[in-house]
């Protein structure tokens, strides 16, 4: 099967730390990624991670991967007003197509 | 000037009618796809093309067909609208390697039938 899910709503106060998480269900997932809708406009790519790592930092995101649990979170440092958006996680692999989308988490940051 | 644009960006429609949402890309990428957003289930795939020649059906394609015009364009059509179809509509490209499959969106139609 080819579930992901993430949990619907997340709300953090202005530079806090947010944690954004997702499980998938395909042990054969190759890449698994972050993609951030802001209000009005459509997915862009934030970060990816390959399968065979543990984590990737990119400035103020960390990603972890937990492949045993199938677990994939993303941290954001020092949330801004400007990181509400909703944000999915998604996952590919290796003779399969698709790209295969999470429900999405909603972040909604308060001054 | 954006890389992947959608025609309308609105549409307002009664129950019945057939429509047309656009999709073009500048990108020079082979692959395009149509997916629907609706609050709580995320994105979920419609149709999708790897080349002009080559259309394949997504988890949802009853009630929509697409046409594949020339390697930018790719158009979603419904043929007869019916309220449960109003939802957000993304056009998507990619130029896949591999299992590597970063996605590029356009900015959405906002599709409401009455």
């Amino acid at each position: 099967g080819e579930d992901v899910e993430q949990s619907l709503f997340l709300s953090v106060r202005e530079g806090d730390s947010s944690v954004i998480n997702c499980t998938y269900t395909d042990s054969s997932s190759t890449y698994l990624y972050w993609y951030k809708q802001e209000p009005g406009a459509g997915l862009q790519l934030l970060t990816y991670i390959f399968s065979n790592m543990d984590m990737k930092q990119d400035q103020r995101l960390t990603v972890l991967l937990n492949k045993k649990d199938k677990h994939l979170s993303l941290r954001i440092a020092d949330t801004q007003t400007g990181d509400s958006a909703i944000y999915f996680c998604a996952e590919s692999r290796t003779g399969f197509q698709k790209l295969v989308f999470g429900t999405g988490t909603r972040l909604l940051v308060s001054p | 000037d954006a890389d992947v644009t959608q025609t309308p960006r609105n549409r307002i429609t009664k129950t019945g009618k057939r429509i047309m949402l656009e999709c073009s890309q500048t990108k020079g990428h082979d692959r395009m796809y149509w997916y629907r957003q609706d609050p709580g289930l995320g994105l979920r795939l419609i149709y999708y093309s790897f080349d002009v020649k080559d259309i394949n059906k997504g988890e949802i394609s009853d009630g929509y067909s697409v046409s594949r015009q020339a390697q930018a364009k790719f158009s979603l059509s419904l043929e007869s609208a019916i309220p449960n179809q109003t939802a957000l509509y993304f056009c998507a490209t990619s130029d896949q390697t591999g299992a590597y499959n970063e996605q590029f969106f356009g900015p959405g139609t906002r599709l409401t039938v009455l």
